[in-house]
């Protein structure tokens, strides 16, 4: 199975609301990292929180890790119809970045 | 300045066919990746060099045979295509190797095979 795991796998909000995403992992962690994805692009890195770290701040975005649940969440605040993507995280560990299944962020203008 | 390029964007093919996707960055980088995405959107590494040297091989069927030149370039050649082969091939690279790095990606090669 995939080591993180985002809930939930789909998201419908008006623009304007907060969108908040969550990603469940197995094993440690060095470090934790949110991934966007647009239709038929690429992955494009939004934010890396390290182990040590439990919150931080990129804009309108906001990830919080808590290394002791095996968790992460990250708040998309104010959302506009652009951030309609799918969002991913990846854990690393090792020599290695291992991704989610992603959530599918849909925002209503 | 596209900074990690594939090509082709899009390939289809026949089962039983030989293709090559060729990836290329201009960052400057150590480490390039290949992974598959699938229909449900999971994203697998299957390949790994850092340096030209191969560094993470996931398990993949010896059909797909990946050729790093030189390390701003990974291309990989796949033989004999089955149906379970239709994906979205993505290229990445990054500074360097492990898992502590921002990884930039490609735009993707849409393999469909018929």
């Amino acid at each position: 199975s995939q080591q993180g795991e985002e809930d939930p796998q789909a998201l419908s909000i008006q623009e304007g609301e907060n969108a908040t995403m969550n990603c469940s992992y197995k094993t440690s962690i060095n470090n934790l990292q949110w991934y966007r994805q647009n239709s038929g692009r690429g992955l494009v890195h939004l934010i890396l929180i390290r182990s040590n770290e439990r919150e931080k701040h990129s804009g309108r975005l906001r990830v919080t890790l808590d290394t002791s649940k095996k968790s992460s969440s990250l708040l998309i605040t104010a959302s506009r119809a652009a951030d309609t993507a799918s969002y991913f995280c990846a854990t690393g560990a090792g020599n290695m970045l291992t991704f989610g299944g992603g959530t599918r962020l849909m925002v209503k203008p | 300045d596209t900074a990690v390029s594939q090509t082709p964007k899009y390939l289809v093919t026949q089962m039983g066919n030989d293709k090559s996707i060729k990836c290329e960055q201009n960052l400057g980088h150590d480490t390039m990746y290949w992974y598959k995405q699938d229909s449900k959107k999971f994203l697998k590494i299957m390949f790994s060099y850092n340096n030209k040297e191969l560094i993470i091989n996931e398990t993949v069927p010896n059909r797909f045979s990946p050729k790093s030149p030189d390390k701003a370039h990974l291309n990989l050649h796949i033989n004999s295509l089955e149906l379970g082969d239709s994906a979205v091939y993505f290229c990445a690279s990054s500074q360097d190797w492990g898992g502590g790095n921002e990884q930039f990606f490609g735009p993707g090669t849409r393999l469909t095979v018929l």
